[in-house]
């Protein structure tokens, strides 16, 4: 099994609401990330876990808040976003062989819609 | 600050023909560079990861080459198929960490 899933695939919320982005992978992998991407842009690093503790986070604002719960999961808790939060997610695990030539493999994303 | 340029933006490409593009980054502090394949509604794919000067990797008719001196990575496509249709994404490595530096693409298309 060499795939990442995401759920949702897409996501409406106001900003108001509370929802939360999962990541699993069954590959084995203990390095796992989320990115965001806009339209146009390259994809921008948040956070980055290494043996389901925190490792990298990019000063992403207090609003994003990132789980890993164990080796495979990976959550994303949105809450009181704002609509310039709107992007699609990116989750990504890779194997802790070597920090720059790890290969990650990518999720097909979520999309989220913030009105 | 870093930055990872990629040339063209887009491309347009009869099927048969063979293609590259390139991903320019800066030279100094290297560490290895990616290569990421994205088709539309897909998950970005990983093509190679690439740490030495000189370095050639190949995979199928997708083949790219490194000169880290100079800070630059070709990747060629030969004889495009109308499934290699995808934005191809290179990523650098600035430190001995597992922060990628991701260039905006090449978008390419290949008609039938």
């Amino acid at each position: 099994d060499t795939e990442v899933t995401q759920t949702p695939k897409h996501l409406v919320m106001g900003m108001t609401n509370k929802k939360s982005l999962k990541c699993e992978q069954h590959m084995g992998h203990r390095a796992m990330y989320w990115y965001k991407q806009k339209a146009k842009k390259p994809p921008e690093l948040m956070f980055v876990y290494s043996y389901e503790k925190l490792s990298i986070n990019e000063s992403v604002p207090s609003r994003f808040s990132p789980e890993c719960p164990n080796s495979s999961l990976l959550n994303l808790h949105l809450h009181a976003l704002q609509p310039e939060d709107s992007a699609l997610y990116l989750c990504a695990s890779s194997q802790i062989a070597g920090p720059h030539t790890d290969t990650q493999y990518f999720g097909p994303g979520t999309r989220l819609t913030v009105l | 600050i870093l930055n990872v340029e990629q040339s063209p933006q887009s491309l347009h490409v009869q099927e048969g023909d063979s293609t590259n593009f390139t991903c320019s980054f800066p030279s100094s502090n290297f560490y290895a560079l990616h290569w990421y394949r994205w088709e539309t509604a897909k998950s970005p794919e990983a093509l190679f990861v690439m740490t030495l000067n000189g370095d050639e990797k190949k995979k199928g008719r997708i083949s790219a080459t490194l000169n880290t001196k100079e800070g630059y990575s070709y990747l060629y496509i030969k004889g495009s198929q109308p499934e290699d249709s995808a934005t191809y994404l290179c990523a650098y490595n600035a430190g001995n960490n597992r922060k990628l530096i991701w260039g905006l693409g090449t978008s390419l298309g290949v008609n039938p």
